[in-house]
């Protein structure tokens, strides 16, 4: 299996803050990478797919890059509701795996 | 709009057969293009991919499940469903069906809509 590795496992970051997650795959993934936001007692939400392709209706400030094995997100300026958790996915391989969870929280 | 809708039993007792089934609508169950998915997460925990089929009943699972899994595909009723065997405290958690859409032949996958998740407890 392809292990995803997310850094921080938590942040806290004040309205407005520029915010980055990182997520390494165990191996080369080319783009082949998903970010998902969940919220408290939510089913995960769709943000970003294939490293950089922002989802219909996600605003702008959500972006994603990378490409091989190390990969970004980031939230250019940190909205209450942002407040979640957020996961990278991978599909270059079966199983699909996530990576651990990085909760953002305000500051 | 494409809605997915989990049922199933909130409690199952350890050694039982836990299953669970996803009712889709607003889409064709049978487009070539989707895949039907199980996802699980325990309680204050990560996300684990546990299986999808497609429209051709073809099923892949996550190999730390595969000798207690079985997804399949009920496209009279719009539904899929699980099926896991010799269930644990280890396999209490959330249930979510998800929809994979493949895109340009691979490039893209995606899971685009999800159910809002069942809880399952496994208790005696």
């Amino acid at each position: 299996d392809i292990q995803m590795t997310q850094s921080p496992s938590s942040l806290s970051a004040s309205v407005g803050d520029r915010v980055t997650i990182t997520c390494q795959a165990s191996q080369d993934i080319s783009n082949y990478l998903n970010w998902f936001q969940q919220k408290p007692g939510k089913a995960p939400k769709l943000l970003i797919y294939t490293a950089s392709n922002l989802e219909t209706g996600v605003p702008s400030r959500f972006s994603g890059s990378g490409s091989g094995t190390d990969f970004t997100f980031t939230i250019s300026s940190l909205q209450p509701e942002d407040i979640a958790t957020y996961y990278c996915q991978q599909y270059a391989n079966l199983p699909r795996t996530f990576g651990q969870g990085t909760k953002v929280e305000i500051k | 709009q494409v809605q997915l809708q989990e049922s199933g039993p909130g409690l199952v007792k350890p050694s039982q057969t836990l299953s669970l089934t996803c009712t889709v609508s607003g889409v064709s169950i049978t487009s070539g293009i989707f895949f039907w998915s199980w996802i699980r997460q325990p309680a204050g925990k990560g996300l684990e991919w546990i299986g999808r089929i497609d429209t051709s009943g073809s099923a892949n699972y996550n190999p730390s499940l595969k000798d207690r899994v079985t997804i399949s595909l009920d496209t009279s009723m719009s539904q899929f469903s699980l099926n896991l065997t010799s269930v644990t405290a280890a396999d209490t958690a959330v249930y979510y069906c998800a929809r994979e859409m493949e895109v340009a032949a691979g490039y893209y996958y995606y899971m685009d809509v999800w159910g809002k998740g069942t809880t399952v407890t496994v208790s005696s």
